[in-house]
């Protein structure tokens, strides 16, 4: 069966710095996607980056890019010039079939402290 | 615009009540979920629909029980069966390739 896991329950990082947040997974599928979720106090789960495990370069979006190892099954999130309102609980997904179902296995999160 | 509402917003249950949250999309989604999300841990999947009048369980069923009967719609029930309904619910609808769209959720607590 996929898993994900994430293996820091917490990180702090300073303002303006840049801070990498670890994800792995594991499963037999060669085709999947794998996503960074953000959920800020409101508890508003929003899309950070998403990745495809067929296309070798790496997501970015803005500040937010990932490192996307397949064949180490890892998924780190880096996030540059970190703000303020960047502070929240991250999770990292997997979408992909599971028991001949599709479905997507979340990790149980990272809370990111952002220290002015 | 197209997005997921889940109502209430908050909820308040006596003990032994039952109580149905809603969710209600218009992204033309065909798979929709629910989650529930207790303090300090992930997301946990209690049941999940691919198609209209199908749903299956995820890994907290018991004592939850659901509906499909439209596209758009898939109410969650907490029954009495339930013996720590106290949580934050989330419900969620996806195509296959760009992931979950979510709801704003609804916090339940048991008074």
């Amino acid at each position: 069966a996929q898993t994900v896991t994430q293996s820091q329950p917490e990180m702090s990082v300073q303002e303006a710095e840049t801070v990498t947040l670890s994800c792995t997974y594991d499963t037999s599928e060669s085709d999947y996607y794998l996503f960074w979720y953000k959920q800020p106090p409101s508890r508003q789960m929003i899309l950070v980056i998403r990745q495809e495990a067929y296309k070798q370069q790496n997501a970015t979006e803005n500040r937010f890019s990932v490192n996307f190892q397949k064949a180490a099954k890892s998924f780190s999130l880096k996030i540059s010039d970190s703000q303020l309102g960047d502070a929240a609980m991250y999770f990292c997904a997997y979408g992909g079939f599971t028991s001949g179902t599709y479905k997507y296995i979340f990790g149980t999160g990272t809370r990111l402290k952002v220290l002015a | 615009d197209g997005g997921i509402t889940q109502s209430p917003k908050y909820l308040f249950r006596k003990e032994g009540q039952n109580v149905t949250l809603s969710c209600e999309q218009n992204l033309n989604h065909d798979a929709m979920y629910w989650y529930r999300q207790d303090p300090g841990q992930g997301l946990r999947l209690i049941y999940y629909s691919q198609i209209v009048n199908d749903f299956q369980k995820g890994d907290i069923a018991e004592g939850y029980s659901v509906s499909r009967e439209k596209k758009e719609s898939f109410p969650l029930t907490v029954t009495s069966a339930q013996k720590n309904p106290t949580a934050f619910y989330l419900c969620a609808s996806s195509t296959t390739a760009y992931g979950y769209t979510f709801g704003s959720g609804t916090r339940l607590t048991v008074v």
